[in-house]
């Protein structure tokens, strides 16, 4: 079966310093992925998504940028954290047709 | 482009009465459309979704969802409520034309069921 891993759970970090949050699924081979970010507990942002190792799709203008090393490995960076920032963030995958997204735990960022 | 609504910030119910959250979309061509619960601190969990075929979708843990075309609704049901329902539902809407998967989320519903 396919399992989505995301890390860490919670990160604590200050204004001005990088940021990397890695995101890995198993069980399955090329597969869409995708950052989201949660504001308040509430509504979903779509922030980054790829189809392919390399290919990165930003759907918003922002502080952060995502990478794609591997088929299965997907990255959430910032070079300089804004208290902005801060927030729930929220790996998923699917295969590329009409499947369900899978959703990793997430990991809750505070910028300070 | 897609988008979804959820009416109502939260819901709230007596243990063992009927749960309905409501969902409207708006797309432009063929949609499909999903429901998720998100307990606190935790990813969505995926509970059902309608493509094509029987307006009645049957999820996981007894809930379904109805499929309206008329009225743009995907309201999910549940008959009997139980306390460990309570939680945050999305409602999802994606294109069938859209080959890259992308989802518009509606705001949240939080169901409140008291026992």
């Amino acid at each position: 079966s396919q399992t989505i891993h995301q890390w860490p759970a919670t990160l604590v970090q200050p204004v001005g310093s990088p940021l990397s949050l890695e995101c890995t699924v198993e069980g399955t081979s090329n597969p869409n992925l995708y950052w989201y970010r949660q504001a308040a507990g509430r509504g979903l942002q779509l922030l980054f998504y790829s189809v392919g190792i390399g290919q990165i799709s930003s759907e918003v203008p922002q502080n952060l940028s995502a990478s794609r090393p591997q088929d299965r490995q997907f990255i959430l960076s910032s070079k300089k954290l804004l208290l902005s920032d801060s927030g729930f963030y929220l790996c998923a995958w699917k295969r590329g047709d009409n499947s369900p997204l899978h959703f990793g735990n997430g990991t809750r960022l505070t910028v300070t | 482009a897609q988008s979804v609504a959820q009416p109502e910030d939260q819901v709230n119910v007596a243990e063992g009465n009927p749960l309905t959250v409501k969902c409207t979309y708006s797309v432009s061509g063929n949609p499909y459309l999903f429901w998720y619960v998100q307990y606190p601190n935790r990813g969505l969990q995926f509970l059902l979704k309608y493509i094509t075929g029987d307006n009645l979708v049957k999820g996981s843990y007894g809930f379904e969802a109805e499929f309206n075309k008329s009225q743009t609704s995907f309201h999910l049901k549940k008959p009997s409520a139980l306390v460990s329902d309570s939680a945050l539902y999305f409602c999802a809407v994606g294109m069938t034309t859209d080959s890259w998967g992308k989802l518009q989320f509606g705001a949240g519903t939080q169901v409140v069921v008291t026992p």
